[in-house]
């Protein structure tokens, strides 16, 4: 059991770019989720998948954001044209079905310029 | 007022110290409660679950949650410098099928320093 793995750790991009984000889950972990979480903040909840069906999503994943999860296993998580408030460190967790218990990742801090 | 309010500090503490961190709550639907811990730059990590009311002991650390008042605590016990972290509560609500829904709100976060 190696942990939550999310790639890259940190990523500076220009405003209006696109990115892309990787997470990793636990293996057989069906349950994962993304946060995000800025400076002096506590994470918020983007959105969730159990297996590959996004369950959930977040009134602040607006529409250049989407995540998808497509075999059940790892989960991409893309930001579209990027700005500046979009800097901040998201964060992907991940649960077995039989727990509530969300295990995090070290996350991926973005920077946009 | 947000769903979670939580006093960011800083604290600082001697080692050796009790340490009491709380949270407020304004949902009353919120039936599971958390304690992670963030060390700078890294993911948060479960220490405490609790389910509904009552307190939960792990080694130094006791979790209490009184419902009726929306109002959780976190004691640390003989307080060590590797517990200088960035404390954060989590609460959920219940899902459909009755477990937690798995939404997990948290609050700022506490910034604890233990000095040596």
């Amino acid at each position: 059991d190696t942990g939550v793995s999310q790639n890259p750790r940190h990523k500076i991009t220009k405003r209006g770019q696109n990115v892309t984000f990787r997470c990793d889950p636990i293996s057989e972990h069906n349950r994962l989720y993304w946060y995000r979480q800025t400076l002096g903040q506590g994470p918020e909840f983007l959105t969730y998948f159990q297996n590959e069906a996004q369950l959930e999503k977040s009134r602040l994943l607006s529409d250049r954001f989407s995540a998808e999860r497509p075999k059940g296993s790892f989960s991409t998580l893309e930001i579209q044209r990027t700005e500046q408030g979009d800097s901040a460190m998201y964060l992907c967790a991940s649960s077995p079905l039989a727990s509530d218990t969300q295990y995090f990742g070290p996350g991926t801090r973005l920077t946009v310029l | 007022q947000k769903e979670v309010e939580q006093d960011p500090g800083p604290l600082s503490v001697p080692e050796g110290a009790i340490v009491s961190l709380n949270c407020t709550y304004s949902n009353s639907a919120f039936q599971y409660f958390m304690w992670y811990r963030q060390y700078s730059r890294k993911g948060p990590e479960l220490l405490m679950y609790t389910y509904s009311s009552g307190n939960k002991e792990d080694g130094r650390f006791t979790a209490q949650v009184d419902k009726s008042s929306k109002y959780i605590s976190l004691f640390i016990r003989d307080s060590q410098p590797s517990d200088s972290a960035t404390y954060l509560c989590a609460m959920s609500g219940t899902g459909d099928s009755g477990g937690s829904n798995y939404k997990l709100t948290f609050g700022k976060g506490t910034l604890l320093t233990v000095n040596p």
